[in-house]
């Protein structure tokens, strides 16, 4: 079975500081993908980032970055210097058999 | 390029009644899946279309059900609606396999009275 748990239920933070938002899967699956979507208060989710198992390569665009560690089946996303418009939920998803997403994260970055 | 449009937008319904909802995905892109997504359970995958055939389906009860068209557009169907069956309903496309991102349609809010 797939799962994928985002212990973090809400964060606040304030302008300019850093958060890391933290995604732990599990699946039995050799081949897998790994996701982070955006979900702005308008309701559309954005894709944001995709891993593939075999690529632990850490990513960093702009002022986003993610560490994906398979031998303790994370995959972090974090915001470097926050900005009001990062405020969202943040969903992390598995995709192997089907697409699995975690409950979210709600992110408020406080001006 | 269009977008994933999703119809209707909102809608009120009342319990025993059913409903269909609609999805175009983006041109080219042969799967389509669908979510139901609420305060308390999150976004829960309900099923997918590939080429007109479901090809996979999530734990939800029998009363949802779904199609795709030759044309690649989505209906899901909810009969005998249920007061918990109150939701936004997603949409999603992608090209066809597990590996490519998926892109969402806005989504239907069904309300449940």
């Amino acid at each position: 079975a797939q799962k994928v748990t985002q212990a973090q239920t809400e964060i606040s933070v304030v302008e300019k500081e850093d958060v890391t938002l933290d995604c732990v899967y599990e699946t039995r699956d050799t081949t897998y993908y790994l996701f982070w979507y955006k979900q702005p208060p308008s309701g559309e989710l954005v894709f944001l980032i995709r891993r593939n198992s075999f690529d632990e390569q850490n990513e960093i665009s702009g002022r986003y970055s993610w560490n994906f560690q398979k031998s303790t089946s994370s995959f972090n996303f974090t915001i470097t210097a926050s900005q009001v418009v990062d405020s969202a939920v943040y969903f992390c998803a598995l995709s192997a058999v089907n697409w699995v997403f975690g409950p979210g994260t709600r992110l408020s970055v406080l001006p | 390029k269009a977008g994933v449009t999703q119809t209707p937008r909102y809608l009120i319904k009342t319990r025993g009644q059913q409903v269909t909802l609609s999805c175009s995905p983006i041109s080219g892109h042969r799967s389509v899946s669908w979510y139901q997504q609420t305060p308390g359970q999150g976004l829960q995958f309900l099923f997918e279309y590939f080429s007109e055939t479901q090809r996979n389906k999530g734990n939800f009860p029998g009363r949802f059900s779904g199609r795709q068209f030759s044309n690649s557009r989505s209906e899901m169907n909810v009969s005998t609606l249920e007061l918990g069956d109150s939701a936004l309903y997603l949409c999603a496309s992608t090209t066809g396999g597990y590996a490519g991102e998926l892109f969402f349609g806005e989504g239907s809010r069904l309300t449940v009275l």
